[in-house]
C-alpha cells in the first residue's frame, strides 16, 4: 500500500517569508496526493490535490505543490506566509482509503 | 451545503460509560470515514463505509469500538465501555464516492475526554 511521510514535525517561519513543507510518498502505481490544513480546534480543509497531468498544482490560500516523481516528493509551498497560515499541515494519499502523514506544525513569527 | 456535521463537539465521560458520537455526511456523498486523532498516533483511519456498508474496519482498535451507518445521512461511532486512553478527537469525513484520488470533506470533530 502507498504511504506518505512528512519528515518535518515543526517549522517556524517569519511572516512574509517563503514556506516549503516536505512530503515523500512510497510509490505504487500513480499516486493520488493531497495536502490538507488543520487550524487549531478545527477539522481538516483540503488545500490542493494531484492525480496526473501538470506537476505544479495550485491550491487555495495561495498554496502550490509540485509533484516530482524522480524524488518521490510532493512538497507544499507558499511564497509569502501570513500569520493566519499558522496551522498543522497534512500530506495524504488515497489509494482507495485516505491515509495521512504525521503532520507538520507551522509557527509564524512576527 | 452545511458540510459534515458532527455531534457533540465536546464530550466528557467517566471511564466505563458508553459514548456515542454522531455524524451527518454531506448530502449525496456515499462514502463515510471515521478517524481518530491523538498526539501520539496522529490521524488514524478507524473504519469506512461505502453505500452504508462497512468496507474496512481494520483500524478499529478493539471490540469496545463499533460503528454503524443505518442510512445515507447518519452514522454513529460507539465506545462501550470507554477508557481514558480513548481520549482523542474523533473526525468524521465524507466523500462523493470511494476510490482512488477522491478527496474527503471533514467535520469539525468531537473532542472526547474520558476521566
Amino acid at each position: 500500500a502507498q504511504s506518505v511521510t512528512q519528515p518535518d514535525i515543526h517549522i517556524t517561519v517569519s511572516e512574509g517569508a517563503s514556506l516549503e513543507l516536505r512530503c515523500n510518498y512510497s510509490y505504487g502505481a500513480t499516486p493520488y496526493l493531497f495536502w490538507y490544513v488543520q487550524s487549531p480546534g478545527q477539522g481538516l480543509q483540503l488545500l490542493l490535490k494531484y492525480f496526473s497531468g501538470d506537476t505544479l498544482v495550485q491550491g487555495i490560500k495561495g498554496f502550490e505543490a509540485e509533484f516530482k516523481r524522480s524524488q518521490s516528493s510532493f512538497n507544499l509551498r507558499k511564497p509569502s506566509v501570513h500569520w493566519s497560515d499558522a496551522a498543522e499541515y497534512f500530506c495524504a494519499n488515497n489509494d482507495y482509503k485516505l491515509s495521512f502523514g504525521a503532520g507538520t506544525t507551522v509557527t509564524v513569527r512576527a | 451545503d452545511a458540510g459534515v456535521i458532527q455531534s457533540p463537539r465536546h464530550e466528557v465521560t467517566e471511564m466505563g460509560q458508553e459514548v456515542t458520537l454522531r455524524c451527518k455526511p454531506i448530502s449525496g456523498h456515499n462514502s463515510l470515514f471515521w478517524y481518530r486523532q491523538t498526539m501520539m498516533r496522529g490521524l488514524e483511519l478507524l473504519i469506512y463505509f461505502n453505500n452504508n456498508v462497512p468496507i474496512d474496519d481494520s483500524g478499529m482498535p478493539e471490540d469496545r469500538f463499533s460503528a454503524k451507518m443505518p442510512n445515507a445521512s447518519f452514522s454513529t461511532l460507539k465506545i462501550q465501555p470507554s477508557e481514558p486512553r480513548d481520549s482523542a478527537v474523533y473526525f468524521c469525513a465524507s466523500s462523493l464516492r470511494q476510490g482512488q484520488g477522491i478527496e474527503a470533506f471533514f467535520g469539525q470533530g468531537t473532542r472526547l475526554t474520558v476521566v
